[in-house]
């Protein structure tokens, strides 16, 4: 286990709606990423934060957006949804915002109709 | 697209036979890190290679760092059905603010 929470575990939507998703990191890990996991697809980079700040983002629009507590915990949000956000949403928590190894959670899997 | 590419996209072994992943990039990478997915579950984290030519083995896995620092592999000797998921790996690419991108993976298949 990675001590990274993510919820809800499963959710289904349907186009227009909005969504948000929750995660917690490891205890002492500062830095949040945020990926989007389409079926058969490696996960792409949507945001990371690092202590509360959003420090890179990927080539998502800005309808996704995300938020980062004082505890670390953190939030993905995307609004007016389509079909094609239907994906395994992973948070992935790290000590640094720069170097070593991700611990992903096991995933949000959103559905969209 | 995807910045870091995987080939190849699908490997069906006998259990046994060696196995061989390879990573390419256009672009220079800070570091390399390989994750191993099981079906239904998470990326997990192998390891990560930070220099030129670097080589590290993991009882059966080896992993290599081009001398360019744009490619890199994983060979797994004498598969085992343990072995069995999707391999990505993910480098640190300057255009995403030194963040990892991942690669499409590599599925492995092992035939008991």
């Amino acid at each position: 286990e990675t001590g990274v929470t993510q919820s809800p575990t499963h959710l289904i939507k349907t186009r227009g709606q909005q969504v948000t998703l929750r995660c917690s990191s490891q205890s002492g890990h500062n830095t949040v990423s945020w990926y989007q996991q389409a079926l058969g697809q490696g996960p792409q980079f949507i945001f990371q934060y690092y202590r509360e700040e959003e420090n890179g983002r990927g080539n998502f629009p800005p309808r996704f957006s995300g938020l980062q507590f004082p505890n670390y915990s953190s939030e993905l949000n995307v609004n007016a949804l389509e079909l094609d956000d239907s994906a395994l949403y992973l948070c992935a928590s790290s000590l640094e915002s720069i170097a070593g190894e991700l611990f992903f959670g096991e995933g949000s899997r959103l559905t969209v109709l | 697209g995807q910045q870091v590419m995987q080939i190849p996209q699908y490997q069906h072994v006998q259990e046994g036979e060696d196995f061989t992943t390879y990573c390419n990039s256009s672009t220079t990478l800070s570091n390399i890190q390989w994750y191993k997915q099981r079906p239904g579950g998470h990326p997990v984290f192998l390891i990560q290679l930070v220099k030129s030519g670097e080589v590290k083995k993991q009882k059966r896995l080896t992993f290599q760092f081009g001398e360019a620092k744009k490619n890199s592999s994983l060979h797994i000797t004498a598969t085992q059905t343990t072995d069995v998921g999707t391999y990505f790996c993910a480098g640190k690419l300057m255009e995403y603010g030194n963040k990892l991108v991942f690669g499409a993976g590599t599925i492995l298949r092992v035939k008991s």
